[in-house]
């Protein structure tokens, strides 16, 4: 079994629409999560962290859960620059070895 | 500005060939990585360091060997040994007092 897996779609959504990710992680002694933008070709960008009681930054909502161990990423109203790949990342291991998952291709369209 | 620095852009490698790619850091960060990714998929661990003179193995580090002599770099060496090492090469580094991981621009590595 991977550390981290993700549905790695594609996800083809509409302008609009609300879409959700989620991501799973094995080790139950992760401490730290984040989902990154990765546009093609370039270097991933942070998008935002995950914190135990969730977080939001304007379109964007991040939600941890411990017990089923993974990370979701909600993303309401769908601009066509949102088309990406959104990549969860998790720190696992004591030595903080940060993995990432394969990523989620979105594509919103008109 | 600080930053991570990533260079070459492009690089291409002869068969039995092995080369070096750069990063570098000045954030003061102690914690660094080498991600490798394939068209189409994620980013896979190759090593990772959390100070100098210090590094570890990730998934995938058969055919890779790297350095940690100065906090500000880590470069990373595609030996002969790596078969198929045609990838997009990423460089990280993490800094604990802000909980934020930069990565480098890339090297895009071919084979000739």
């Amino acid at each position: 079994r991977k550390e981290v897996e993700q549905d790695p779609g594609p996800f083809n959504v509409p302008e609009g629409a609300t879409v959700a990710f989620n991501c799973t992680y094995s080790n139950s002694a992760s401490q730290s999560f984040f989902w990154y933008r990765q546009d093609c070709r370039k270097e991933p960008k942070l998008l935002m962290s995950v914190y135990s009681s969730g977080n939001e930054d304007g379109r964007f909502t991040a939600q941890l859960n411990r017990a089923s161990q993974y990370i979701s990423l909600l993303i309401r109203d769908s601009k066509l620059s949102d088309s990406a790949t959104y990549l969860c990342a998790v720190f696992s291991g004591g030595y903080n070895k940060l993995i990432f998952g394969a990523g989620t291709r979105l594509a919103v369209h008109p | 500005d600080g930053g991570i620095t990533q260079s070459p852009k492009y690089l291409f490698r002869k068969e039995g060939q092995n080369v070096t790619l750069s990063c570098e850091q000045n954030l003061n960060h102690d914690a660094m990585y080498w991600y490798r990714q394939d068209p189409g998929q994620g980013l896979r661990l190759i090593y990772y360091s959390q100070i100098v003179n210090d590094f570890q193995k990730g998934d995938i580090a058969e055919g890779y060997s790297v350095s940690r002599e100065k906090k500000e770099s880590f470069p990373l060496t595609v030996t002969s040994a790596q078969k198929n090492p045609t990838a997009f090469y990423l460089c990280a580094s993490y800094g604990r007092s802000n909980e934020k991981l930069f990565f480098g621009s890339g090297t895009q590595l071919s084979v000739l």
